[in-house]
């Protein structure tokens, strides 16, 4: 596609449900990144991925988060049993290349657990 | 790990002066990314600086890069509205790690 494509836009759950969270990063780009920003704060790094490898899932908060990737191409960020404190805007982004290329972020899922 | 830290936090400017913003990191990079978060946006890609003592410049946004590869620096001049926004330095050795941003506010 042209861009990063990011689906729910606008997330609302209930406390205790599981969500899915789906990114379709840019046709071509082996490199994917998902964030966490809460309001007013900065991008905090939760996962990457290398193909359909993640080389670094450092950033999960807790066992309730976990991700995939498939095919190369479209990953999938789970939170289980979510949490209010699990409210924030979760971004994708994609790059050709690990780490010398430029990044390219899509709109990001707001989520609000309720 | 790799740690990168941005100051200040806030920068209150008023239209037509300059400012500056800090990047530092606890490791040599191998190279720095900048990106800027408009309010309500995502961040995009401004620039990308990988030599040791570089300087690029975007019109009033004047970039440089450390001769030791561990800090890098974002300096506007005659800072205009549209200038408002988050920026993030992001340095990277096989992954991108964000600083916590500055966030520019202008007062007209």
């Amino acid at each position: 596609g042209a861009g990063v494509s990011q689906s729910p836009s606008n997330k609302v759950t209930e406390k205790g449900k599981d969500v899915e969270l789906r990114c379709d990063p840019i046709s071509g780009h082996t490199a994917l990144y998902w964030y966490r920003q809460s309001l007013g704060q900065g991008l905090e790094f939760l996962i990457y991925f290398q193909g359909n490898s993640a080389p670094d899932k450092s950033g999960l908060p807790s066992d309730r988060f976990s991700a995939e990737r498939t095919g190369g191409s479209v990953s999938t960020l789970t939170i289980q049993r979510t949490q209010q404190e699990d409210s924030a805007v979760y971004l994708c982004a994609s790059s050709f290349m690990d780490r010398a290329t430029e990044a390219f972020f899509g709109q990001g899922t707001r989520l609000t657990v309720v | 790990g790799q740690q990168v830290m941005q100051i200040p936090q806030y920068q209150h400017v008023q239209e037509g002066e300059d400012f500056t913003t800090y990047c530092n990191s606890s490791t040599t990079l191998s190279n720095i990314q900048w990106y800027k978060q408009r309010p309500g946006g995502h961040p995009v890609f401004l620039i990308q600086l990988v030599k040791s003592g570089e300087v690029k410049k975007q019109k009033r946004l004047t970039f440089q890069f450390g001769e030791a590869k561990k800090n890098s620096s974002l300096h506007i001049t005659a800072t205009q509205t549209t200038d408002v926004g988050t920026y993030f330095c992001a340095g990277s050795d096989y992954k991108l790690s964000f600083g916590a941003g500055t966030t520019v506010t202008v007062r007209a």
